[in-house]
């Protein structure tokens, strides 16, 4: 167990709908990272908080934003949703930002399938 | 920008058999190098890390030197168990403000009685 909290574990749902991903971080972590993961295009980063800022984004299409309340969770909202979005979402979180040496810790993720 | 290779796979191996699975990584400045396990129906778990070349990560019996002459960290094990059987992802970590993780492709490993 890593510490990291994610839920849903599995959501299915139609396109053009809108879902609601949620983490919850280790305790004292203060970064959060969203991943995808899909057969096609592996693991990809997409956004990453500290602190409730917005630190770095990666590959995250206009249609999915993310935000880090003041308890530090974080949630990933995905709209307009295609059958291409389907995939396994995962967060992680690490104690730091900026740090290269820092250890990212993976929670268990979020299947969403799209129909 | 920054990128990391693994080896083909699905690799099959018996139990008891040696275990190298190739990572090769392009990156600007001096990354940190990670080993990354992902059980069937599991999120991911960290297997090992190097922060800095020369270094040598270790854990579970599986091995892997962060090598910056030849940009490598494969990964290693001397005698492998059914219980090894998972995705293996080799990833790196550039240093600053965007220090997302880059991930390799993952191989699958099996490994049969």
């Amino acid at each position: 167990d890593s510490g990291v909290t994610q839920t849903p574990k599995h959501l299915i749902t139609a396109t053009g709908q809108r879902v609601t991903l949620r983490c919850s971080p280790r305790s004292g972590d203060l970064s959060v990272y969203w991943y995808q993961q899909s057969l096609d295009q592996g693991l990809q980063f997409l956004i990453q908080y500290y602190n409730g800022e917005e630190r770095a984004k990666g590959n995250i299409l206009e249609r999915f934003s993310a935000q880090q309340f003041p308890d530090l969770h974080s949630e990933l909202n995905l709209s307009s949703l295609e059958l291409g979005d389907s995939a396994l979402y995962f967060c992680a979180s690490s104690p730091q930002g900026a740090l290269a040496t820092d250890t990212q810790y993976f929670g268990p993720g979020t299947r969403l399938t799209v129909l | 920008g920054d990128s990391v290779t693994q080896m083909e796979g699905p690799v099959t191996l018996s139990e008891e058999a040696f275990l190298t699975i190739n990572c090769t990584y392009t990156a600007t400045g001096y990354p940190s190098l990670f080993w990354y396990v992902q059980y069937p129906g599991e999120g991911l778990q960290l297997l090992l890390k190097a922060t800095k070349a020369d270094d040598k990560g270790s854990n579970k019996g599986f091995e892997a030197t962060y090598r910056k002459e030849t940009t490598s960290f494969h990964l290693e094990k001397g005698s492998v168990q059914v219980s090894d059987s998972a995705v293996y992802f080799c990833a790196l970590r550039s240093p600053g403000a965007n220090s997302k993780l880059t991930f390799g492709k993952g191989i699958t490993l099996s490994v049969r009685p």
